[in-house]
């Protein structure tokens, strides 16, 4: 059974503060991902890594960096949390692809709710 | 224009209702596509694939119309622990391995 897991699930920071959230899954996967999700906006991909010390921008990169030092680690670095920070920020990997070329399936870890006062 | 836009509900149904969602997405060139299903307060979690033939799944089936954009979820026969929300998924194009979801559509399932 895949496990994704995540340091916190919830968080609590003030503005200024750098804050890691770390996110670890046990199935060898090469792909992992950021996500945050907010009312109304559903999941939005801040980066992913498709290997070791490789990384991607998603589409909401900024006063975001990422860090992937093993397979199975992907850390999300906020370098000075702002207040429009505030969200649930999901960790993901992804499994070997499908028959007929499909994706393979994406593992969601439970999520981190991130409060920046 | 959102690239990919769901009803976000919330539908009421009875137990025992026949539900249907739609999703469009902008991109002609995504490949891949899927539901995943969200609980209050968890993690998404695959629902099915959803692939050019159909699928089904016991009581789910869902339908992908290429040349309209335009992908179905069907529930028949709901039980209350459908309830959940439900969120459509594709590829931004190719198979590049970026997935855009829709925000969501949220079904509650009434006794």
């Amino acid at each position: 059974d895949v496990k994704v897991t995540q340091s916190s699930r919830y968080l609590v920071k003030r503005t200024g503060e750098k804050v890691f959230l770390e996110c670890v899954q046990d199935m060898d996967h090469e792909n992992m991902f950021w996500y945050r999700q907010d009312p109304g906006l559903g999941l939005r991909l801040i980066y992913f890594s498709y290997d070791v010390k490789m990384k991607e921008k998603g589409d909401i990169p900024e006063g975001y960096s990422v860090s992937r030092e093993k397979k199975e680690r992907f850390s999300l670095i906020l370098e000075s949390a702002s207040t429009n920070q505030t969200s649930m920020y999901l960790c993901a990997s992804r499994g070997p692809g499908l028959a007929g070329g499909s994706l393979g399936e994406q593992y969601f870890g439970p999520g981190t709710r991130l409060t920046v006062t | 224009r959102k690239e990919v836009e769901q009803d976000p509900g919330p539908f009421n149904v009875p137990e025992g209702a026949t539900v249907a969602f739609n999703c469009t997405y902008s991109n002609s060139a995504s490949q891949s596509f899927f539901w995943y299903r969200q609980d209050c307060r968890k993690e998404p979690k695959l629902l099915m694939s959803v692939y050019s033939s159909g699928n089904e799944d016991g009581r789910f089936t869902a339908q992908l119309n290429r040349a309209s954009q335009y992908i179905s979820l069907l529930i028949r026969d709901s039980k209350l622990s459908d309830s959940a929300t439900y969120l459509c998924v594709v590829t931004r194009s190719g198979n590049t391995g970026k997935l855009i979801f829709g925000q969501g559509t949220t079904l509650q399932v009434k006794p």
